[in-house]
């Protein structure tokens, strides 16, 4: 199975700082990349697909790329609404494994 | 509008099976595959297996394999999936979703989870 690393497990930012959230893919997955956004008790939301892709209604501050096999997810500048864990998932082979979650808290 | 409304909470003993369900509405049911994810409490997200509703192809995860079994009624819309010799590693939320474009396996519709209690 490929394995997806995510970086860091927790993160503590004020809100207007820009911050990046990593996931590491263990083999190539091309853009095969999703990122989902999860409050408590919540399903989780869809952000971003095929590595980059907003998706619609998604703010602009949220954006996502790619080098190799490491995926960025960036927030340029946190709002009161971002804070939430963040998942990132692969879909180009079986499983479709996801990261193991980044919880953005507020300093 | 896409919906996925899945059935409710439940409770089950250990060694016993759970079947939930997920009713797809608002676009053509054949034309999507579902995903099924879980959640145990305060755990990260697990991808369990998907079901191409034209045929009922499967696919699952290797660690649920011989437990697990998704299946469709094209009749109603609504898929199903099942796990059986239940453990209390499995109790957790449990989440269809489809595609939010395709079925690539990338997921923008949820359902809105149906909690799965293992107990004694």
């Amino acid at each position: 199975d490929i394995q997806m690393t995510q970086s860091p497990s927790s993160l503590s930012a004020s809100v207007g700082d820009r911050v990046t959230i990593t996931c590491r893919a263990s083999q190539g997955i091309f853009s095969w990349l999703a990122w989902y956004q999860q409050k408590p008790g919540k399903a989780p939301k869809f952000l971003i697909y095929g590595t980059s892709i907003l998706q619609s209604g998604v703010p602009s501050r949220f954006s996502g790329s790619r080098s190799g096999t490491d995926f960025t997810l960036t927030i340029s500048s946190l709002q009161p609404e971002d804070f939430a864990t963040y998942y990132c998932q692969q879909y180009n082979t079986y499983p479709y494994i996801f990261g193991q979650g980044t919880k953005l808290e507020i300093k | 509008q896409v919906h996925l409304e899945q059935s409710g909470a439940e409770v089950k003993k250990p060694g016993a099976s759970v079947k939930v369900s997920c009713k797809a509405s608002g676009y053509t049911f054949s034309n999507y595959h579902l995903f099924w994810v879980r959640q145990a409490p305060g755990q990260g997200l697990e991808w369990m297996g998907m079901i191409n509703p034209v045929g009922g192809d499967t696919h699952y995860a290797q660690s649920l394999q011989g437990r697990v079994t998704m299946t469709r009624d094209t009749s109603t819309s609504t898929v199903y999936m099942e796990l059986s010799s239940l453990r209390s590693e499995d109790t957790a939320v449990y989440y269809c979703a489809r595609g939010a474009y395709d079925s690539s396996g990338n997921l923008g519709y949820w359902g809105q989870g149906t909690l799965v209690t293992v107990s004694s």
